[in-house]
């Protein structure tokens, strides 16, 4: 099992510009979530999904918009990034319920010049 | 609204020593569950232990327990016999009853010989 992966690792962009970040998971997992870490601020939750055509807002919702077209896939977007979406993203899934781990991906790291 | 804190920046300790790395939640819910997460420098998430909230018993993994005090609202990570691999910054973080996980600003644990 490859458990969860994230592409692209790195990437950067021109304010402006937009891009998707692809998560995916081979576990058969209900729930993924997505994750922003910046420095001195933990990760702080952007979307989330809790099954196949479902999504929701995080904490940190703004600038983002995300799909859950197929239970393996979560689809992040940033339309028109900009220099504060600097960051390193993650990527995660579970099963249902509050007992259960999250799996992370590797994370991707995008800078916005 | 719920918080995890987590107090300590960074923390020393010596090689073969215990070390207490400390948590405090907030949160009015009554089914809550805690996890502690381990970041190296290479970036990835590793999960260490879980507790309950409605676990009688400390949560325990080999070297790693929790040390799990509800009145207080307290989640201690206790690593034994520390290990140089061991030096990382270590997440306290809560997942409520929605299944989203609120995470603290983490520890820097560093390991000396």
């Amino acid at each position: 099992n490859a458990g969860v992966t994230q592409t692209p690792k790195f990437r950067v962009l021109k304010t402006g510009q937009s891009m998707t970040l692809l998560c995916a998971q081979d576990m058969n997992h209900e729930y993924m979530y997505w994750y922003r870490q910046d420095p001195g601020m933990g990760l702080r939750l952007i979307h989330y999904s809790v099954g196949e055509g479902t999504t929701a807002k995080g904490e940190v919702p703004d600038g983002y918009n995300v799909s859950r077209l197929k239970k393996q896939n979560f689809l992040l977007g940033l339309e028109s990034a900009a220099p504060s979406q600097t960051s390193v993203y993650f990527c995660a899934s579970s099963y249902w319920g509050s007992g259960n781990e999250q799996f992370f991906g590797p994370g991707t790291r995008l800078t916005v010049l | 609204a719920q918080k995890i804190t987590q107090t300590q920046p960074g923390m020393f300790v010596q090689e073969k020593e215990a070390v207490t790395l400390d948590c405090t939640y907030d949160t009015s819910d009554p089914s809550y569950g805690l996890f502690w997460y381990k970041q190296p420098s290479s970036g990835e998430m590793i999960f260490l232990i879980y507790q309950g909230s409605y676990d009688q018993q400390n949560a325990t993994e080999g070297r790693y327990s929790l040390n799990f005090q509800k009145a207080r609202k307290s989640a201690n990570l206790v690593i034994s016999a520390s290990q140089l691999g061991d030096s990382a910054m270590y997440f306290c973080a809560m997942r409520d009853s929605t299944d989203k996980l609120i995470f603290g600003t983490g520890t820097r644990l560093q390991v000396f010989p």
